[in-house]
């Protein structure tokens, strides 16, 4: 147990859809940050927020965005679900930017048909 | 070429074989991460290297930075080791300080 819950567990939307995941992290970690894990694939990093600002994006297109609240929790948000947005979506928190250990959720896994 | 690779991608191993796991990557990298994924996606971290050799149980990682290379050894596996072992690594530069970089994973299954 990580402490860092993510809901829904699984989801399908259809294509052109809106689509929010949330997770909350450990109380006390100000970093939260976003993979996307295609099936076969290592996880590829989305972005990252600390005290609730975006600090770092990956390659990733402007539908993808995202908002952290003060009491830990933070959403992944995806607008114009397109079929290769299906994957499984982990975030991860820590302590601060500069801390090395990040505590991974069970992640969110997405269909989009 | 990606930044961060895995080898063997699949591995099947008798219960009790010794099993390695290597991770190369291209990068300049602060920290190296060994993580756990079982089926249905949780990741459990297993080791944070940025020198040398870590051990925990039966789990034994190692980094040599000048070669950029780490490896993943499992003593006497057993079936609930089967899992997908994943190595990120955490990359000096950058547009995040937190971003990780992941390989592509390691799947390993054991067989009784």
């Amino acid at each position: 147990e990580t402490g860092v819950t993510q809901s829904p567990t699984h989801l399908i939307k259809t294509r052109g859809q809106q689509v929010t995941l949330r997770c909350s992290s450990q109380s006390g970690h100000n970093t939260v940050s976003w993979y996307q894990q295609a099936l076969g694939q290592g996880p590829q990093f989305i972005f990252q927020y600390y005290r609730e600002e975006e600090n770092g994006r990956g390659n990733f297109p402007p539908r993808f965005s995202g908002l952290q609240f003060p009491n830990y929790s933070s959403e992944l948000n995806v607008n114009a679900l397109e079929l290769d947005d299906s994957a499984l979506y982990l975030c991860a928190s820590s302590l601060e930017i500069a801390s090395y250990e990040q505590y991974f959720g069970p992640g969110t896994r997405l269909t989009v048909t | 070429k990606n930044e961060v690779e895995q080898s063997p991608q699949n591995l099947t191993a008798q219960e009790g074989e010794f099993i390695t796991i290597n991770c190369s990557y291209s990068v300049g990298i602060s920290a190296l991460h060994w993580l756990q994924q079982h089926p249905g996606g949780g990741i459990v971290s297993l080791f944070m290297l940025s020198s040398g050799k870590k051990k925990h149980g039966r789990l034994i990682a190692t980094i040599n930075i000048q070669e950029k290379h780490s490896s993943l050894h499992i003593t006497a596996s057993h079936p609930r080791d089967s899992a997908v072992y994943i190595c990120a690594v955490r990359s000096l530069y950058g547009g995040s300080q937190g971003n990780l970089i992941f390989g592509k994973g390691t799947k390993l299954s054991v067989k009784p």
